[in-house]
């Protein structure tokens, strides 16, 4: 099966513009999950959808969003990008079923936004 | 609520020797715990989980995790550390009663010195 691929690898953008990622989980998966990786903060979870509904939502504001289509890819956008942003977006996906194998989760390589 | 912590920013073994590195949790229910490793520019790979049975977790690449209840720990050990075991690491955290989300701990990066 092919892995959880994230589009574009690498994105440079400037204060105040917005920004859409893309994730496209392993076939049959339908959780997708969603987190932002700096050097000081570690992994922070941003949100979690299944089945096209989000499921759990970290400690992020507004400004971060995300959706799920119906084929199990998901957009996760930042409005008004500060610099603070910058960071390596990485997306996760599982099963999403119920019961505990439905927990591991499969990361792609990420997403490296830089702000400026 | 739920946390993770791994005390450890680094931790530096030589190759051949025991490694372990640390991780606590704190969930209300009883705990699934996960390791993840990511290796520079990549993504996190999954390395072993514990949900329920016995307490020492067999892994992928010769590693091993032992739950310990009563110390809420769930540490990562190695016999014998590879220089190809350099690398960050993060324990993970699921509390069993909720379907709430996974909590990661701030990592901890190996060092293993040839």
């Amino acid at each position: 099966k092919a892995g959880v691929t994230q589009t574009p690898r690498y994105l440079i953008k400037t204060r105040g513009q917005q920004v859409t990622l893309s994730c496209s989980p392993i076939s049959g998966h339908r959780s997708v999950s969603w987190y932002q990786q700096t050097p000081g903060q570690g992994l922070q979870f941003l949100f979690e959808y299944f089945s096209e509904t989000q499921r759990n939502k970290g400690n992020f504001p507004g400004r971060f969003s995300g959706r799920q289509f119906s084929n199990s890819r998901s957009e996760m956008n930042v409005s008004t990008l500060e610099l603070g942003d910058s960071a390596l977006y990485l997306c996760a996906s599982s099963p999403g079923l119920a019961g505990a194998q439905s927990y591991e989760q499969y990361f792609g390589p990420g997403t490296r936004l830089t702000v400026t | 609520a739920q946390s993770v912590a791994q005390p450890e920013d680094q931790v530096n073994v030589a190759e051949g020797n025991p490694l372990t590195v640390k991780c606590t949790y704190s969930v209300s229910g009883n705990p699934y715990l996960f390791w993840y490793v990511q290796y520079p520019n990549r993504g996190l790979q999954f390395l072993l989980k514990y949900i329920t049975g016995d307490n020492l977790v067999k892994g992928s690449y010769g590693f091993e995790a032992e739950f310990n209840k009563s110390q809420t720990s769930f540490h990562l050990k190695k016999p014998s550390a590879l220089v190809s075991d350099s690398a960050l690491y993060f324990c993970a955290v699921r509390d069993s009663r909720r379907d709430d989300k996974i909590i990661f701990g701030k990592g901890t990066r190996l060092h293993i010195l040839p």
